[in-house]
Protein backbone atom coordinates (compact mmCIF):
# COMPACT_ATOMS: atom_id res chain seq x y z
CA UNK A 1 0.00 0.00 0.00
CA UNK A 2 0.79 3.36 0.14
CA UNK A 3 3.41 4.76 1.90
CA UNK A 4 4.97 8.03 3.58
CA UNK A 5 8.65 7.85 5.31
CA UNK A 6 9.63 10.82 6.89
CA UNK A 7 13.74 10.99 8.32
CA UNK A 8 14.76 11.90 10.69
CA UNK A 9 12.94 10.46 13.31
CA UNK A 10 14.49 12.98 15.87
CA UNK A 11 16.67 16.02 15.88
CA UNK A 12 18.20 17.80 19.02
CA UNK A 13 19.30 21.39 17.60
CA UNK A 14 20.60 24.31 19.61
CA UNK A 15 18.65 27.10 19.65
CA UNK A 16 19.46 29.45 16.78
CA UNK A 17 20.47 26.56 14.77
CA UNK A 18 18.31 25.47 11.53
CA UNK A 19 16.40 22.39 11.29
CA UNK A 20 14.94 20.49 8.07
CA UNK A 21 12.56 17.17 7.88
CA UNK A 22 12.35 15.46 4.65
CA UNK A 23 9.30 13.45 3.46
CA UNK A 24 8.61 10.88 0.26
CA UNK A 25 6.41 9.15 -0.42
CA UNK A 26 6.20 5.72 -2.52
CA UNK A 27 3.41 7.07 -5.26
CA UNK A 28 2.55 10.44 -6.23
CA UNK A 29 0.55 12.92 -4.49
CA UNK A 30 -2.52 15.09 -4.94
CA UNK A 31 -1.22 17.10 -2.19
CA UNK A 32 0.81 17.09 0.77
CA UNK A 33 -0.36 18.40 4.82
CA UNK A 34 2.10 19.20 7.48
CA UNK A 35 0.91 18.81 11.09
CA UNK A 36 2.58 19.74 14.31
CA UNK A 37 2.00 18.10 17.51
CA UNK A 38 3.15 19.41 20.81
CA UNK A 39 4.08 17.16 23.54
CA UNK A 40 1.09 16.11 25.24
CA UNK A 41 -0.86 17.62 22.17
CA UNK A 42 -2.90 17.17 19.40
CA UNK A 43 -1.73 17.66 15.55
CA UNK A 44 -2.22 21.05 14.82
CA UNK A 45 -2.31 21.98 10.92
CA UNK A 46 -0.17 24.01 9.31
CA UNK A 47 0.22 23.91 5.81
CA UNK A 48 -1.36 22.41 2.57
CA UNK A 49 0.81 21.88 -0.66
CA UNK A 50 -0.89 21.22 -3.77
CA UNK A 51 1.06 22.15 -6.96
CA UNK A 52 4.50 20.88 -8.62
CA UNK A 53 7.29 22.58 -6.74
CA UNK A 54 5.34 24.74 -5.25
CA UNK A 55 7.71 26.62 -2.24
CA UNK A 56 5.33 28.25 0.81
CA UNK A 57 6.70 30.13 3.58
CA UNK A 58 5.48 31.06 7.00
CA UNK A 59 7.57 33.09 9.22
CA UNK A 60 10.49 31.23 10.02
CA UNK A 61 8.87 27.65 8.12
CA UNK A 62 9.53 26.98 4.28
CA UNK A 63 7.95 23.95 3.36
CA UNK A 64 8.39 22.63 -0.28
CA UNK A 65 6.62 20.40 -2.56
CA UNK A 66 8.87 18.19 -4.76
CA UNK A 67 8.45 18.37 -9.00
CA UNK A 68 7.36 14.90 -8.92
CA UNK A 69 4.70 15.52 -5.95
CA UNK A 70 6.31 13.10 -4.58
CA UNK A 71 8.49 14.27 -1.64
CA UNK A 72 8.52 17.37 0.85
CA UNK A 73 10.32 19.44 3.15
CA UNK A 74 10.05 21.99 6.13
CA UNK A 75 12.54 23.78 6.94
CA UNK A 76 12.83 26.09 10.22
CA UNK A 77 15.79 28.91 10.13
CA UNK A 78 16.72 29.67 13.03
CA UNK A 79 15.16 27.52 15.88
CA UNK A 80 13.29 28.53 19.36
CA UNK A 81 12.51 26.19 22.23
CA UNK A 82 8.62 27.00 20.92
CA UNK A 83 9.41 25.09 17.71
CA UNK A 84 9.53 21.93 19.99
CA UNK A 85 7.32 19.30 19.21
CA UNK A 86 6.90 16.70 16.63
CA UNK A 87 6.00 17.41 13.13
CA UNK A 88 3.83 15.00 10.55
CA UNK A 89 4.01 15.46 6.84
CA UNK A 90 0.73 14.01 5.67
CA UNK A 91 -0.16 12.87 1.84
CA UNK A 92 -3.49 12.55 -0.06
CA UNK A 93 -3.01 9.82 -2.33
CA UNK A 94 -4.55 10.23 -5.88
CA UNK A 95 -7.65 8.26 -4.96
CA UNK A 96 -10.40 10.48 -3.65
CA UNK A 97 -11.12 8.84 -0.27
CA UNK A 98 -9.94 11.53 1.28
CA UNK A 99 -7.74 9.53 3.70
CA UNK A 100 -4.26 11.22 4.80
CA UNK A 101 -1.26 8.81 5.19
CA UNK A 102 0.79 10.12 7.92
CA UNK A 103 4.28 9.85 7.86
CA UNK A 104 6.18 8.58 11.06
CA UNK A 105 6.99 12.25 12.30
CA UNK A 106 9.77 14.39 13.32
CA UNK A 107 10.62 14.92 16.86
CA UNK A 108 12.17 18.41 17.49
CA UNK A 109 14.24 19.40 20.62
CA UNK A 110 16.04 22.26 20.95
CA UNK A 111 18.12 23.23 23.26
CA UNK A 112 18.10 26.50 24.93
CA UNK B 1 -12.47 28.90 13.94
CA UNK B 2 -11.86 25.31 13.01
CA UNK B 3 -12.18 23.93 16.89
CA UNK B 4 -12.85 20.11 17.57
CA UNK B 5 -13.79 19.00 21.09
CA UNK B 6 -13.13 15.73 22.05
CA UNK B 7 -14.16 13.84 25.36
CA UNK B 8 -13.59 12.22 27.86
CA UNK B 9 -9.67 13.51 27.92
CA UNK B 10 -9.16 10.41 30.63
CA UNK B 11 -10.42 7.51 31.17
CA UNK B 12 -9.60 4.89 33.67
CA UNK B 13 -11.44 1.83 34.03
CA UNK B 14 -11.51 -1.97 34.55
CA UNK B 15 -11.16 -4.48 31.94
CA UNK B 16 -15.09 -5.41 30.16
CA UNK B 17 -16.35 -1.74 30.78
CA UNK B 18 -17.12 -0.31 27.76
CA UNK B 19 -16.13 3.25 27.24
CA UNK B 20 -17.68 6.26 24.42
CA UNK B 21 -15.69 9.11 23.29
CA UNK B 22 -17.17 11.87 21.38
CA UNK B 23 -16.04 14.00 18.70
CA UNK B 24 -17.84 17.17 17.98
CA UNK B 25 -16.74 20.19 15.76
CA UNK B 26 -18.21 23.23 17.35
CA UNK B 27 -18.19 25.79 14.89
CA UNK B 28 -18.23 23.88 11.48
CA UNK B 29 -20.50 21.43 10.00
CA UNK B 30 -17.86 17.95 9.24
CA UNK B 31 -19.12 16.06 6.81
CA UNK B 32 -16.56 13.38 7.77
CA UNK B 33 -14.72 12.55 10.72
CA UNK B 34 -11.61 10.24 11.46
CA UNK B 35 -10.63 8.21 14.17
CA UNK B 36 -6.93 7.56 15.05
CA UNK B 37 -5.15 5.60 17.22
CA UNK B 38 -1.57 6.91 18.81
CA UNK B 39 1.00 4.93 20.38
CA UNK B 40 3.58 6.40 22.69
CA UNK B 41 6.16 8.38 20.00
CA UNK B 42 4.45 6.94 17.28
CA UNK B 43 2.56 8.30 14.21
CA UNK B 44 -0.94 8.60 13.87
CA UNK B 45 -2.49 5.25 12.29
CA UNK B 46 -5.97 5.46 11.09
CA UNK B 47 -8.63 3.28 12.59
CA UNK B 48 -12.16 4.39 10.59
CA UNK B 49 -13.41 6.81 8.18
CA UNK B 50 -16.78 7.98 9.66
CA UNK B 51 -19.45 9.86 7.09
CA UNK B 52 -22.18 11.62 8.50
CA UNK B 53 -25.54 9.38 7.84
CA UNK B 54 -23.69 6.14 6.62
CA UNK B 55 -21.71 2.86 7.97
CA UNK B 56 -18.08 3.78 8.62
CA UNK B 57 -15.70 2.49 7.29
CA UNK B 58 -12.86 0.65 9.04
CA UNK B 59 -9.14 0.01 7.68
CA UNK B 60 -7.83 -3.48 7.67
CA UNK B 61 -7.22 -5.24 11.06
CA UNK B 62 -10.00 -2.51 12.96
CA UNK B 63 -12.59 -5.00 14.23
CA UNK B 64 -16.05 -3.10 13.91
CA UNK B 65 -17.49 -4.99 16.07
CA UNK B 66 -14.97 -3.46 19.04
CA UNK B 67 -14.83 -0.16 17.76
CA UNK B 68 -18.55 1.20 17.03
CA UNK B 69 -18.23 4.52 15.78
CA UNK B 70 -21.80 6.41 15.22
CA UNK B 71 -21.82 9.89 13.07
CA UNK B 72 -25.18 10.75 13.67
CA UNK B 73 -25.16 14.51 12.62
CA UNK B 74 -23.12 16.88 11.27
CA UNK B 75 -21.04 18.18 14.43
CA UNK B 76 -20.82 14.47 16.54
CA UNK B 77 -18.84 11.36 15.82
CA UNK B 78 -18.73 8.89 19.01
CA UNK B 79 -16.65 5.96 18.96
CA UNK B 80 -17.39 3.30 22.15
CA UNK B 81 -14.48 0.72 22.75
CA UNK B 82 -17.01 -2.11 23.57
CA UNK B 83 -16.02 -4.79 26.66
CA UNK B 84 -12.24 -2.76 26.61
CA UNK B 85 -9.40 -4.77 28.05
CA UNK B 86 -5.55 -3.09 29.01
CA UNK B 87 -4.53 -4.13 25.16
CA UNK B 88 -7.24 -1.32 24.16
CA UNK B 89 -5.09 1.20 26.04
CA UNK B 90 -3.71 4.12 24.14
CA UNK B 91 -4.25 7.71 23.20
CA UNK B 92 -7.47 8.25 20.40
CA UNK B 93 -7.85 11.01 18.79
CA UNK B 94 -10.49 12.25 16.55
CA UNK B 95 -10.98 14.97 13.36
CA UNK B 96 -13.12 16.26 11.36
CA UNK B 97 -12.97 18.05 8.03
CA UNK B 98 -15.18 20.06 5.99
CA UNK B 99 -16.71 19.30 2.73
CA UNK B 100 -13.73 18.61 0.25
CA UNK B 101 -11.96 15.51 0.46
CA UNK B 102 -8.34 17.66 0.09
CA UNK B 103 -9.81 20.18 3.00
CA UNK B 104 -7.22 20.09 6.14
CA UNK B 105 -8.28 17.73 9.21
CA UNK B 106 -8.66 19.48 12.03
CA UNK B 107 -8.30 17.36 15.52
CA UNK B 108 -9.58 17.06 18.65
CA UNK B 109 -7.58 17.18 22.11
CA UNK B 110 -7.58 13.44 22.39
CA UNK B 111 -8.94 10.63 24.72
CA UNK B 112 -6.29 8.77 27.05
CA UNK B 113 -7.71 5.19 27.39
CA UNK B 114 -6.04 3.09 30.20
CA UNK B 115 -8.22 -0.13 31.10
CA UNK B 116 -6.78 -1.88 34.00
Amino acid sequence: GQQVMQIPQYQHVQEGEDFTTYCNSSTTLSNIQWYKQRPGGHPVFLIQLVKSGEVKKQKRLTFQFGEAKKNSSLHITATQTTDVGTYFCAGHGSSNTGKLIFGQGTTLQVKP
Amino acid sequence: GAVVSQHPSRVICKSGTSVKIECRSLDFQATTMFWYRQFPKQSLMLMATSNEGSKATYEQGVEKDKFLINHASLTLSTLTVTSAHPEDSSFYICSARERGARQPQHFGDGTRLSIL
